[in-house]
């Protein structure tokens, strides 16, 4: 049960696009479609950006997507916007019906 | 509207037991999968448990396998985290979250509701 690997950050200018890697393996990623990705600010509780690879609750701006290909899912952040700097997390479900968090991605907006 | 509320926690020496229970409010627990999720001081999120809908399927962290047991109560729709053998390692805030529903009604629509938070420090 190996942390699911993203970069330690990410930075962008508003306006801007960015994307956060998250890769795990043939049987986290790789195994199922139950990838989700949390925001988290300093100090706060971590938020439900994406659920099921690409499905964003109800909610969360158009601006966050996601998406995912064999062991290495994807978050890309749209007109990257000053709110937008947080922590950010990616998870799987595993083929032994665990689950995984990604060892987290801190997005500065410059 | 749903809540998630945590307690228990506090500051407890190795090798000692704690309890951590996560009240529900505005859905039944069993309807859903709850986990547990931690995160030490200045760190990322760990995956600590889960019980499933039917109550009796239960897995774990390695980290945590033998040591935690996750648990319900549906007539107090409560979640509950028995923590024995604790370790320096397992200081941390304890999260408990709901897994969603997708739209065809089954998880994992990710963790869509969290608690708090409580903080268990392990010390000496």
């Amino acid at each position: 049960q190996s942390a699911l690997t993203q970069p330690a950050s990410v930075s962008g200018s508003p306006g801007q696009s960015i994307t956060i890697s998250c890769t795990g393996t043939s049987s986290d990623i790789g195994d199922n479609n139950f990838v989700s990705w949390y925001q988290q600010h300093p100090h706060t509780v971590p938020k439900l950006m994406i659920y099921e690879v690409n499905n964003r609750p109800s909610g969360i701006s158009s601006r966050f997507s996601g998406s995912k290909s064999g062991n290495t899912a994807s978050l890309t952040i749209s007109g990257l916007q000053a709110e937008d700097e947080a922590d950010y997390y990616c998870n799987s479900c595993t083929s032994s019906k665990t689950f995984v968090f990604g060892s987290g991605t801190t997005v500065l907006v410059l | 509207q749903v809540q998630l509320v945590e307690s228990g926690g506090g500051v407890v020496q190795p090798g000692r037991s704690l309890r951590l229970p996560c009240v529900a409010s505005d859905f039944s627990i069993s309807s859903y999968a709850m986990h547990w999720v931690r995160q030490a001081p200045g760190k990322g999120l760990e995956w600590v448990a889960v019980i499933w809908s039917n109550g009796i399927t239960k897995n774990y962290a390695d980290s945590v396998k033998g040591r935690f047991t996750i648990s319900r109560d549906d007539s107090k729709n409560t979640l509950y985290l028995q923590m024995n053998s604790l370790r320096d390692e397992d200081t941390a805030v304890y999260y408990c979250a709901r897994e969603g529903l997708r739209a065809a009604g089954r998880g994992t629509g990710g963790f869509d509701y969290w608690g708090q938070g409580t903080l268990v420090t392990v010390s000496s």
